[in-house]
Parts: C-alpha cells; sequence; structure tokens
C-alpha cells in the first residue's frame, strides 16, 4: 500500500533554514511527479512546490519562490523540501503528496509541523 | 493564476440531508478538478477528480458534476461522518491552487 512519511519539521527561528523529507513506499516512486502542499493553523490548503518524476522540472508557489527548493533522490524513494531565509507565515503543517488520475492528489502523509517563531 | 471560490464557506445540515458545495474557477479549467475531505488533525483525502469521478473506497452518496468554471460536489443522505472541511481544487496548471474550504457542521 502507499505510504508516505514526512520528516524534519520542528522549531526554527526566523531567516533560518530547515529541510523536510519525504519516504515513499508502495509504489514506482521514481515514475512520478511529487507535491508538497501547507496549511497554516486553522486556515485552508495551498500548494507549494511540484517536481517532475525526473527531476528535470520544478514548479514553486509565488510566496515559497526563491526561498524554497524541492528536490529528488530515486534512489532512496525520498522527496525533499529545502526551506531558507523562513518567516513567521510559513508556520504550517508541510504535507507531501502524490498524484494520481487527472494529477488530483491521490494519496496524502500525515504531515509535518513546521513552527518558525523566536 | 486561475482563482478557485468556494460557496458557502460554512453549512450545517442534518442527518438524512443532501448538501450541495459549488466551486467556481477563474477560467476553463476543463475537468481537471478534484473534491477533498479533511476532518480536524488529519490529512486531506481525495473524493472526486476529473469533476465527477469517484475515488475508489468512496461511499457512493459522494457525486460531483461541471466542466469548465462551474463545479459542484453534492452528498446525499448526509452521515455524522461526513462532518468535514470539503476543498476542491484545480489540477489543470500550475499554482495548483484550492479553494478555501467549506466547513460542514452536522446537526
Amino acid at each position: 500500500q502507499v505510504q508516505l512519511v514526512e520528516s524534519g519539521g520542528g522549531v526554527v527561528q526566523p531567516g533560518g533554514s530547515l529541510r523536510l523529507s519525504c519516504a515513499a513506499s508502495g509504489f514506482t516512486f521514481s515514475s512520478y511527479g511529487m507535491h508538497w502542499v501547507r496549511q497554516a493553523p486553522g486556515k485552508g490548503l495551498e500548494w507549494v512546490a511540484f517536481i517532475r518524476y525526473d527531476g528535470s522540472n520544478k514548479f514553486y508557489a509565488d510566496s515559497v519562490k526563491g526561498r524554497f527548493t524541492i528536490s529528488r533522490d530515486n534512489s532512496k524513494n525520498t522527496l525533499y523540501l529545502q526551506m531558507n531565509s523562513l518567516r513567521a507565515e510559513d508556520t504550517a503543517v508541510y504535507y507531501c503528496a502524490k498524484p494520481g488520475n487527472w494529477n488530483a492528489f491521490d494519496f496524502w502523509g500525515q504531515g509535518a509541523l513546521v513552527t518558525v517563531s523566536s | 493564476d486561475i482563482q478557485m471560490t468556494q460557496s458557502p464557506s460554512s453549512l450545517s445540515a442534518s442527518v438524512g440531508d443532501r448538501v450541495t458545495i459549488t466551486c467556481r474557477a477563474s477560467q476553463s479549467i476543463d475537468s481537471y478538478l478534484s473534491w477533498y475531505q479533511q476532518e480536524p488533525g488529519k490529512a486531506p483525502k481525495l473524493l472526486i477528480y476529473a469533476a465527477s469521478s469517484l475515488q475508489s473506497g468512496v461511499p457512493s452518496r459522494f457525486s460531483g458534476s461541471g466542466s469548465g468554471t462551474d463545479f459542484t460536489l453534492t452528498i446525499r443522505s448526509l452521515q455524522p461522518e461526513d462532518s468535514a472541511t470539503y476543498y476542491c481544487q484545480q489540477s489543470y496548471s500550475s499554482p495548483y491552487t484550492f479553494g478555501q474550504g467549506t466547513k460542514l457542521e452536522i446537526k
């Protein structure tokens, strides 16, 4: 069965950095593009970034462009999100998600909480 | 960017009722529209993809319709476990925007 497990969340000061990981299993990871989605406390869902199956193309939300980098290691079945220059408004639960039919997000991880606070 | 507008933002209904949530895209997205259900403290769950296709394992009381810019999610014969927040999302083009959510309360 498909499993996505995020790790690497925590508390970081404004201006700091953090790297999230998403370990994938139960499907051929190297055949799928992957997404990151976040949700600030008490708020709605916000798409963050996408990477193609082979890492050749990456897309970002304007709110994170130039600060966040999505990457993957297909040999380790792992997706990453490197977050730099973090701001208070980046505080959120971060989910990795797998796209399925018609690019709908058919599997999600349990989420990793990132808190940016001094 | 494509904006997704959901309505209502919240609603309250009774067990057995039929409810409808609407989602409008700021430009045509063909049928690249998905619906998700999110319970408090949990990850979102895919209900409907391609505007009207039921995801495997989702009860048949959930249905979706629409194409182009206007879409609806219908839940018939509401059950207590349907209490959640529902989101639409377009997967037509990046950024893959979500609606603001509809919080459904069961009376």
